[in-house]
C-alpha cells in the first residue's frame, strides 16, 4: 500500500530564512516522489520529482528534496524563502500500477516579510 | 502553448441540477483524471481513463460521471446524486505510464459551488 504524510500542515516563516516542509511515505514498492505548488485557486504545479536517479534532487525556483529511504521521507528544503514562495505545497508518490498519484493533505507556507 | 484547459473558472448550481465541468488537453496524453480538492483533504481521485472509450471509478466516485469520447476531453458530470458537490474540481493528464516515473500535469481547476 501506499500513503504519504506530510507532518506540518501551516508553517511560517520569515522572508530570507530556510524553508523546510516535511513529507513521509509508505510504499510497498520503490516509489517515485513528487512535489506540487498551489497557489490559490489555481492548478498544480510539478516543483520537482525523484525518479531513483540521484537521492537529492533540484526543482524550480530555488527548491530541492533529498530522498532518504532509510527513513522513507522526501522533505523539501529552501535556503532562503521569497513572498512569492507563499501557497500550498503537495508531497506525492506513486507506485507501480496505473493512475496511482497518492496525495498528502498539504502544508500551508506563510512567508512574512 | 501545450496544456490542460478547464472550463469555467467559477460555476454555480442549483441544488438537484446536473452539471458539466469541460477539460480539454493539447498535450496528447492518453490518461487523464478528475479529483476533488477540499481544504484540508489533499486531493482524492474521482474518476481517470487510460484510452478513449474507457474510464474506471476512483476512490469517490459516487455522484459523478464520466466519458472519454476523444482523446483530448474528459468532461465531469456531477450529479444530483452527489451528496456536498461544492468543492473545487481538478482535471489532470499523464502520458500512459509504463512506468510510474511519468507526473501529472493539471488544469487550473474549476471552483463547484451549490446553492
Amino acid at each position: 500500500a501506499q500513503s504519504v504524510t506530510q507532518l506540518d500542515s501551516h508553517v511560517s516563516v520569515s522572508e530570507g530564512t530556510p524553508v523546510l516542509l516535511r513529507c513521509n511515505y509508505s510504499s510497498s514498492y520503490s516509489p517515485s516522489l513528487f512535489w506540487y505548488v498551489q497557489h490559490p485557486n489555481k492548478g498544480l504545479q510539478l516543483l520537482l520529482k525523484y525518479t531513483s536517479a540521484a537521492t537529492l534532487v533540484k526543482g524550480i525556483n530555488g527548491f530541492e528534496a533529498e530522498f532518504k529511504k532509510s527513513e522513507t521521507s522526501f522533505h523539501l528544503t529552501k535556503p532562503s524563502a521569497h513572498m512569492s514562495d507563499a501557497a500550498e505545497y503537495f508531497c506525492v508518490v506513486s507506485a507501480n500500477n496505473f493512475n496511482k498519484f497518492y496525495f498528502g493533505s498539504g502544508t500551508k507556507l506563510n512567508v512574512k516579510p | 502553448d501545450g496544456g490542460i484547459t478547464q472550463s469555467p473558472k467559477y460555476l454555480f448550481r442549483k441544488e438537484g441540477q446536473n452539471v458539466t465541468l469541460s477539460c480539454e488537453q493539447n498535450l496528447n496524453h492518453d490518461a487523464m483524471y478528475w479529483y476533488r480538492q477540499d481544504p484540508g483533504q489533499g486531493l482524492r481521485l474521482i474518476y481517470y481513463s487510460q484510452i478513449v472509450n474507457d474510464f474506471q471509478k476512483g476512490d469517490i466516485a459516487e455522484g459523478y460521471s464520466v466519458s472519454r469520447e476523444k482523446k483530448e476531453s474528459f468532461p465531469l458530470t456531477v450529479t444530483s446524486a452527489q451528496k456536498n458537490p461544492t468543492a473545487f474540481y481538478l482535471c489532470a493528464s499523464s502520458i500512459e505510464r509504463t512506468d510510474w516515473n511519468t507526473e501529472a500535469f493539471f488544469g487550473q481547476g474549476t471552483r463547484l459551488t451549490v446553492v
